[in-house]
């Protein structure tokens, strides 16, 4: 159990719309990074927040945008869906950076 | 810019048996060092990690990985397997220093293991 929820777990979007992923860290953590891992690959940075603001961005287009809350909730949200924005998305969590908590990821098909 | 090689797509080995799997980095310093384990459908769970310190590292369920500078290679190890071994095993690294939370992870290994 590593106190990192993600919501919704699965969910299929068409290209061309917006979605919404869901994180929620446990209290205290004040850092949170998203991954995007597509089928047969490793988990790829997207960005990471540091007590509501972005600090590091990986190789991804600007309709990848995020929000960090100060209830230790985030959001990653993708605008223009293409089909290869189809793959596992992973919230991940710290509060002193030796531990990196990670959830069990949201499913995105675009179709 | 760091990259991780794995070069190991998969690996089958039979329950008992020793196991090796293979890790090699290209950072321009000692980077952050970390292994990862995922089984089907699920998150990443955390086997060990390396920061500085003694280059044999050991982590949960019996894992232990070795630093190597000379080599830039940090290789995740097993005396005896067991079937619940059977997983995708990640290689990954992240610049040193506090605040270093971008991952960059190798392509996985998969492990099979024949009872």
């Amino acid at each position: 159990e590593t106190g990192v929820t993600q919501s919704p777990t699965h969910l299929i979007k068409t290209r061309g719309q917006q979605v919404t992923l869901r994180c929620s860290s446990q209290s205290g953590h004040n850092t949170v990074s998203w991954y995007q891992q597509a089928l047969g690959q490793g988990p790829q940075f997207i960005f990471q927040y540091y007590r509501e603001e972005e600090n590091g961005r990986g190789n991804f287009p600007p309709r990848f945008s995020g929000l960090q809350f100060p209830n230790y909730s985030s959001e990653l949200n993708v605008n223009a869906l293409e089909l290869d924005d189809s793959a596992l998305y992973l919230c991940a969590s710290s509060v002193d950076g030796n531990t990196i908590y990670f959830g069990e990821g949201s499913w995105l098909t675009v179709v | 810019a760091q990259s991780v090689t794995q070069p190991d797509i998969h690996i089958t080995v039979s329950e008992g048996a020793s196991l090796e799997l293979r890790c090699n980095y290209s950072y321009g310093a000692t980077p952050y060092l970390f292994w990862y384990v995922q089984s089907p459908g699920q998150g990443l769970q955390l086997l060990l990690k390396y920061f500085s310190g003694d280059t044999l590292v050991q982590g949960i369920k019996g894992f232990e990985a070795e630093f190597k500078r000379s080599q830039s290679s940090f290789n995740l190890r097993k005396p005896s397997v067991h079937w619940s071994d059977a997983a995708e095993y990640f290689c990954a690294v992240a610049p040193s220093g506090a605040g270093s939370y971008q991952l960059t992870f190798g392509k996985g290994t998969k492990l099979s293991v024949i009872p």
